[in-house]
């Protein structure tokens, strides 16, 4: 496995309350993405980064905010957390852009509920 | 923006059978096309992949094949067997950053 990490790896936390998640890379790769996973859905972005304090949103962003401030951490922020957001999250991250053909590896993901 | 549409939802085969995973894109620009597969409590792996300038590709006991024409892809896994029970998921490139991934399908390999 590439060498990325995720932290937490489990959470419980409640309806309104601040969450972050994040995740390590020692790969050196330019971009870094934000997934969700959820029965019937399979994988949706959330966001992604293409550099140092350069991202972007995904398809289902709303609620969710990031910040990538060093090459190897892309943070996950849920400001108030509901219990819709309750899921799996995984960051991925590749060395070229994602849509140009370049693998996409996977960290270990988070599984976070929202009670 | 992209879609992607993937069938079945599940999959039983019998080991030793074949199994066929289908998907269709929207976007007609799209020009890569992955293969990942999870097995349960993991992350997702990409086992195959294919570009829009090749029909088909092969790895083993693995294959893709693409039809621009129709916006549709397929992964052809032969002799299975139960270690390749999992769920697979195909994806497409939405743009130049991103894939945009279909909504899966579990493969039981039954022995």
């Amino acid at each position: 496995d590439a060498g990325i990490t995720q932290s937490p790896r489990h959470k419980v936390t409640e309806t309104g309350t601040p969450v972050t998640l994040r995740c390590h890379q020692t790969e050196n790769h330019r971009y870094m993405y934000w997934y969700r996973q959820d029965p019937g859905h399979g994988l949706r972005l959330i966001h992604y980064s293409y550099g140092v304090k350069d991202t972007d949103k995904g398809e289902v962003s709303d609620g969710y905010s990031v910040s990538r401030s060093k090459t190897e951490d892309f943070l996950l922020t849920l400001e108030s957390a509901t219990s819709s957001q309750t899921s799996v999250y995984f960051c991925a991250i590749s060395e070229v852009a994602g849509g140009l053909g370049n693998e996409q590896f996977f960290g270990p993901g988070t599984r976070l509920t929202v009670l | 923006g992209e879609n992607v549409e993937q069938h079945p939802s599940t999959l039983s085969v019998q080991e030793g059978d074949s199994a066929v995973i289908k998907c269709t894109y929207s976007d007609s620009a799209s020009n890569y096309f992955p293969w990942y597969k999870q097995e349960l409590g993991k992350r997702p792996q990409l086992i195959i992949d294919i570009r829009s300038n090749v029909g088909e590709k092969k790895d083993q006991r693995i294959a893709v094949t693409l039809n621009k024409t129709a916006k549709h892809f397929s992964l052809h896994i032969t002799e299975t067997q139960p270690e390749d029970s999992a769920v697979y998921f195909c994806a497409a490139n939405a743009g130049y950053s991103t894939l945009t991934f279909g909504k899966g399908t579990m493969l039981l390999v039954s022995p």
